[in-house]
């Protein structure tokens, strides 16, 4: 399976703290993303990293791709009540496709 | 405005009766997709069109169609439907065919079969 993997499924802070997910995937990319889903809502695009990219930050956001461990991660950094939400990593294999993950559901506690 | 919009928003059924799910979406994209979402949120492409062509079906069984009056509509139909259908079905779209760019969803059809 072309499915990515997140870590952990379940991550609980509190607010002003980071949150950092993982992402793990099992074939080569030409890119992955990151999209966050609200409860009950659909996905939003978060942030793309080209494969020949190491990391890239937006806003609050950085991510970090490792494409020798087919691994990358997403940190949020002074998270707020608001970034509550689950967050998906999706790899792009230039099949004409995205393959998510699992989810990590995020929890930020005022 | 609504960049992609879906209808219904909830739809609960019988088995075995036949149902429909439109999407529309206003960005000019010409790709568009349906996924599936399980109660463990996991989510499947089921399909993807461009332009009016079928360019993925991923093992989906064939009760369900995709059909694209225009490159701004992908409506899913599901014929016979089954107590293993119900689900969130997103539609998507985005600017290209591959996914290179990204994708914008749609609000989500909560499909609930009894």
């Amino acid at each position: 399976s072309q499915q990515g993997e997140e870590d952990p499924q379940a991550l609980s802070i509190q607010e002003g703290e980071n949150a950092t997910m993982n992402c793990s995937y099992k074939t080569s990319i030409n890119n992955l993303q990151w999209y966050r889903q609200n409860s009950g809502r659909g996905l939003v695009h978060l942030i793309l990293i080209r494969s020949n990219e190491r990391e890239k930050h937006s806003g609050r956001l950085r991510v970090t791709l490792d494409t020798s461990k087919k691994s990358s991660s997403l940190l949020i950094t002074a998270s707020r009540a608001a970034d509550t939400a689950s967050y998906f990593c999706a790899t792009d294999t230039g099949a004409n496709n995205l393959f998510f993950g699992t989810g990590t559901r995020l929890t930020v506690i005022p | 405005d609504t960049a992609v919009s879906q209808t219904p928003k909830y739809l609960v059924t019988q088995m075995g009766n036949d149902k429909s799910i439109k999407c529309e979406q206003n960005l000019g994209h010409d790709t568009m997709y349906w996924y599936k979402q399980d109660s463990k949120k996991f989510l499947k492409i089921m399909f993807s069109y461009n332009n009016k062509e079928l360019i993925i079906n991923e093992t989906v069984p064939n009760r369900f169609s995709p059909k694209s009056p225009d490159k701004a509509h992908l409506n899913l139909h599901i014929n016979s439907l089954e107590l293993g259908d119900s689900a969130v079905y997103f539609c998507a779209s985005s600017r290209t065919s591959g996914s290179r760019n990204e994708q914008f969803f749609g609000p989500g059809t909560r499909l609930t079969v009894l």
